[in-house]
């Protein structure tokens, strides 16, 4: 079946430039996480949607970041402003329900963003 | 806070030898531990995991042991294959955060 997928997969910015990074989690799956992998380091939690409510957005680095996922299926992640810091792989994570201790968490092939 | 340290690679291996990538944690409460395993050019996906002390995750010969009594979790494969060859990232999750913290990932490398 299909798997986590994420568009587009490579991303060239000028900085000062927004983006919009597209998730489509696997159907049904309740949970949705983003994370940001900066080279050469595990992923960093961003934010967590149960269904259409951002219930933890902890980990977004700045007012520059903003998620939704308005009908509780597909998320956006936008950087508005971006900046050189903002280079990194972001990844999307989708779990049937629930806690993340007892569901799997299935991870798409993320977008790789280059702000130059 | 919630951290994962995880030894530094990359980890170069022959075929058939054995395998332990250290983990080791810092974690308020009792958290899950887990291993993921990022494959070339695939996403992460989970390898094994262990949600309380003395619990020992498996899966395709991999296995780790939740040691509270040292904070540690390492990966253990007692014969490698080349098609091993891959990224191992150590994890933690606190029940009833939906927040993974994750360590820096080890590369492995298994030669024929």
């Amino acid at each position: 079946g299909a798997g986590v997928s994420q568009s587009p997969r490579y991303k060239v910015a000028k900085r000062g430039q927004d983006v919009a990074l597209r998730c489509d989690p696997i159907s049904g799956h309740v949970s949705l996480f983003w994370y940001q992998q900066a080279l050469g380091q595990g992923p960093e939690f961003l934010t967590y949607f149960q269904n259409e409510a951002q219930l933890d957005k902890s980990g977004l680095p700045s007012d520059r970041f903003f998620a939704e996922r308005p009908e509780g299926s597909v998320s956006t992640l936008k950087i508005q402003r971006t900046q050189q810091e903002d280079s990194a792989v972001y990844l999307c994570a989708s779990s049937l329900a629930g806690l993340a201790v007892k569901e799997t968490q299935y991870f798409g092939p993320g977008t790789r963003l280059l702000v130059l | 806070g919630d951290s994962v340290t995880q030894m530094e690679g990359p980890v170069t291996l022959s075929e058939e030898a054995f395998l332990t990538i250290n983990c080791t944690y810092t974690a308020t409460g009792y958290p899950s531990l887990f291993w993921y395993v990022q494959y070339p050019g695939e996403g992460l996906q989970l390898l094994l995991k262990a949600t309380k002390a003395d619990d020992k995750g498996s899966n395709k010969g991999f296995e780790a042991t939740y040691r509270k009594e040292t904070t540690s979790f390492h990966l253990e494969k007692g014969s490698v294959q080349v098609s091993d060859s891959a990224v191992y990232f150590c994890a933690l999750s606190r029940y009833n955060f939906n927040k993974f913290y994750f360590g820096s990932g080890t590369k492995l490398n298994v030669k024929p």
